[in-house]
């Protein structure tokens, strides 16, 4: 099966400018995740939907960052302003259902931005 | 609060001697642990969990974990090391606690050398 699709894979950006990322996870999953990773740091989550609607954006910075799963398939993460700190791998991950404790999550490959 | 810890930042092992990658968490509840890699420039990829039952669990690529309830570790170990393992692993943790949210450690980065 497909794995979970992101792009693009690099973005190069100056500060204050906008930026966007889009995911497409596998296909039939219900649940898809944001994260965020640091250089040599592990990833952090930005935000999970449930098909359609946000279970948890508490790690979300709302006052830049935005994201949105409008047919509870693809998903967008939008940075506007983007700042030097936001430099990092975006992460997206599906996984079959409502999130328990044995779900599985499935990454893909990344979007890695770097803020100049 | 849960929070997993990976003593070590680094981890190098000759090819064919056994590899083990150290792990330790914290939760309030019961912990689920998972292990994942992530090859240069490539998303992280699952190699096992553990959820309940036997405390060894066998995952993907020859690789297994054992999980120490008394310790509260999960150590990640293959007995022969291969050059193409050499990449950065991830140990992750949920509990009921926290919703069950993913908290991911540092990372180990591994170098098998030929």
């Amino acid at each position: 099966e497909a794995g979970v699709a992101q792009s693009p894979r690099y973005k190069i950006i100056e500060k204050r400018q906008s930026v966007a990322f889009w995911c497409n996870p596998i296909s039939g999953h219900a649940t898809l995740y944001w994260y965020q990773q640091i250089l040599g740091q592990g990833p952090k989550l930005l935000i999970q939907f449930q098909n359609n609607g946000v279970v948890d954006d508490s790690q979300l910075p709302k006052d830049r960052f935005s994201a949105e799963r409008l047919k509870g398939v693809d998903s967008t993460l939008k940075i506007q302003p983007a700042k030097l700190e936001d430099s990092a791998v975006y992460l997206c991950a599906s996984s079959p259902t409502l999130v328990g404790y044995q779900e599985t999550q499935y990454f893909g490959p990344g979007t890695r931005l770097l803020v100049l | 609060a849960q929070s997993v810890a990976q003593p070590e930042d680094q981890v190098n092992v000759a090819e064919g001697n056994p590899l083990t990658v150290k792990c330790t968490y914290s939760v309030s509840g019961n912990p689920y642990l998972f292990w994942y890699v992530q090859y240069p420039n490539r998303g992280l990829q699952f190699l096992l969990k553990y959820i309940t039952g036997d405390n060894l669990v066998k995952g993907s690529y020859g690789f297994e974990a054992e999980f120490n309830k008394s310790q509260t570790s999960f150590h990640l170990k293959k007995p022969s090391a291969l050059v193409s393992d050499s990449a950065l692993y991830f140990c992750a943790v949920r509990d009921e606690a926290n919703d069950y949210k993913l908290s991911f450690g540092a990372g180990t980065t591994v170098t098998v050398r030929a």
